[in-house]
């Protein structure tokens, strides 16, 4: 069964430093996304990409994020200089259609520990 | 702007019925879904209402109705494995976000 891939798992860094996490959608869909979850609490809408730009973003995606599809497979979200704040859960997902309430598949995301 | 409300944490025996509500408040609402996750785990897409009326999928059903801002989901024969969070989400007209409810904490116990 196809599945999103994301990478790493878990990563730890300082305040202030730049991260990358990175995340393969299932190969066929063409919307994709990046939701986060603070421990405890609800899954939130971060950014949604389409057709190699961004499509809808939310306020939480300030100039501190970016995403990039690099090479047509993977998809990437930076954080620049992160926060305390900024630990949480971040999960990619993509769908194969954007506008209709069509199931939008989940990775297993990463666990972004800020210290 | 955009609410749901959905019940914190719901107990209910193996082998029964449970049913967790969602009511929203949303302007250019478009379809209700549902996911569920496991601790630690990701969103599994459950279930989408567009339309009013009931979806059933297996032992899972849910229903909209969007005359009263209102959706369930219906969870049949539970079984241990269903103990998880299950959020409601809206998506919005014209939208490619979905909005995610604060989740319910279904404990299933023998």
């Amino acid at each position: 069964e196809p599945e999103v891939t994301q990478t790493p798992s878990h990563q730890v860094t300082q305040m202030g430093q730049e991260v990358i996490l990175r995340c393969v959608p299932i190969s066929n869909h063409l919307y994709f996304y990046w939701y986060r979850q603070i421990l405890g609490q609800k899954v939130e809408f971060l950014v949604s990409f389409y057709n190699n730009e961004i499509s809808e973003k939310s306020e939480i995606f300030d100039d501190q994020f970016s995403v990039e599809r690099p090479d047509g497979s993977n998809f990437t979200l930076k954080i620049r200089s992160t926060k305390l704040e900024d630990s949480a859960m971040y999960f990619c997902a993509s769908s194969s259609e954007g506008g209709r309430g069509t199931e939008a598949f989940f990775g297993q995301g990463t666990r972004l520990t800020v210290v | 702007g955009q609410s749901l409300e959905q019940p914190s944490e719901v107990t209910a025996v193996e082998g029964a019925i449970v049913q967790i509500n969602c009511t929203y408040q949303t302007s250019g609402f478009y379809g209700l879904s549902w996911y569920q996750q496991h601790d630690g785990g990701a969103p599994t897409f459950l279930s989408y209402n567009g339309l009013d009326g009931l979806e059933e999928t297996g032992r899972f059903s849910s229903f909209l109705s969007r005359s009263d801002s209102y959706g369930y989901l219906l969870l049949q024969e539970l079984q241990m494995k269903d103990s998880a969070s299950y959020f409601c989400a809206v998506k919005r007209a014209g939208s490619y976000q979905l909005t995610f409810g604060k989740g319910t904490k279904l404990s299933v116990i023998p």
